[in-house]
Order: C-alpha cells, then structure tokens, then sequence
C-alpha cells in the first residue's frame, strides 16, 4: 500500500491551461504539504494544512490553490498555467503540525511540463 | 533569515571509503534535523532525525549523522560507501520556534559513488 499517493505521475500541458494534481495519505496524518522542486532540486514549501485548515501559504501566486476535503486529502489546482510553473511537485504528510518527532512522509511526486 | 546549506552540490568517493556529506543551519530556538534521500525520479526517504539526546545519530542503511551545536552543523556519515548509496541527499531543519509543522530544506548534495 503506498502511503503517500500522487496523481498523476507525470502531466504536460500547455500555457494558460487550468490542472489539478491529487494527493492522498493512508497514514492517519493529521497534517500534509506542497512542495515545489524546481529543476536545480531545490526544494520549497508553497502550502500545508492541519486537519483540513490552512497553515502555511507560502507566498505562492494566487493561481495556486489548495484544497483539502478531509484529513487524507490535499488537492492542488493551478490556473492559468505558465513556462515557470514547470517542475515536480512533492506531496508530504506528517502524524501532526510537530513534525519532529516522526518528519514527514513523501509522495513520488508529479512532473509538472508547460509548453 | 533561516536557510539551510550544503555547501558541496557533489560528493564523489570510491566504494569502501567512507563519505560525509555537509550541513550547516542557521535557525531560530532549538532545531529538529534532518537527512533525506532522493533517488532518481523518486519521492524523498526519511534517513534519520536528530531531537534531542546523544549528538550522534544512527539511520537507515547505515548512515548516521552528528549533531555539533556549537558549529551549527549536522554532517551526514556512512563508514564504508556503497554504489547504491549513489543519490541526491537533503538536509533539512525544523526551527524550534513559531512551530508550523514547516521544513527548510538544504538545496541537496549529489552523491557519487564509484566501484
């Protein structure tokens, strides 16, 4: 069973499309996260939510929105899609908000391409 | 501000030597830390974590790390290389204060390792 699930794996689109990319954990986390890696692999959190409320929004463009129906679930849609939204994006979970006990738990990720 | 840095993008060490790969932190409160590895087009995987307790901190497969307060630094270690040790590792830190659950990550050491 994977525990941090991403869909879809990889996605190509073009400029000005509107897409979602779906996370679901099966761990009982409390809290989950986006991350961007861009492609020197730098890591950078946009969002993450606490039993389905909002946490942390990390400057991040208003064109990204998140959306978490339950605990399990935190959905990203991006509107409007341009050249520099290409990248892979990470799904995470962690039990709770204290991360440290345990750290978080990562999805494999969706490649993001805008042509 | 607080960052995270490897200061070396690429490590390169023969099979059988052993490898450190460098983090330094600059962060509020009492840090949570953290290693991580990337394989290719893979999520990221839990290494080891240092709280608190006994600076030197053992993981997963055979790695372990050493917390030293005084540099502010968390060096990753493994006694003996493999090649399948071969990946993208990331530091990362969870400062001690203003707890958003929040990661900060290093921007990653590539790790070569050759037979």
């Amino acid at each position: 069973d994977t525990a941090v699930s991403q869909t879809p794996k990889y996605l190509v689109t073009q400029m000005g499309n509107d897409k979602s990319i779906k996370c679901e954990q099966n761990l009982g986390h409390d809290t989950m996260y986006w991350y961007k890696q861009d492609s020197k692999k730098f890591l950078k959190i946009m969002f993450s939510y606490n039993n389905k409320e909002l946490i942390i929004n990390e400057t991040v463009p208003n064109r990204f929105s998140p959306k978490s129906p339950d605990k399990a679930h935190l959905n990203l849609h991006i509107n409007s899609l341009e050249l520099g939204d290409s990248a892979v994006y990470f799904c995470a979970s962690s039990q709770s908000i204290g991360t440290g006990l345990y750290g978080y738990t990562f999805g494999s990720g969706t490649r993001l391409t805008v042509v | 501000a607080q960052s995270v840095a490897q200061p070396e993008d690429q490590v390169n060490v023969a099979e059988g030597n052993p490898l450190t790969v460098k983090c330094t932190y600059s962060v509020s409160g009492n840090p949570y830390l953290f290693w991580y590895v990337q394989y290719p087009n893979r999520g990221l995987q839990f290494l080891l974590k240092y709280i608190t307790g006994d600076n030197l901190v053992k993981g997963s497969y055979g790695f372990e790390a050493e917390f030293n307060k005084s540099q502010t630094s968390f060096h990753l270690k493994k006694p003996s290389a493999l090649v399948s040790d071969s990946a993208l590792y990331f530091c990362a830190v969870r400062p001690g204060s203003g707890n958003t659950g929040k990661l900060i990550f290093g921007q990653g050491t590539t790790l070569q390792v050759k037979p």
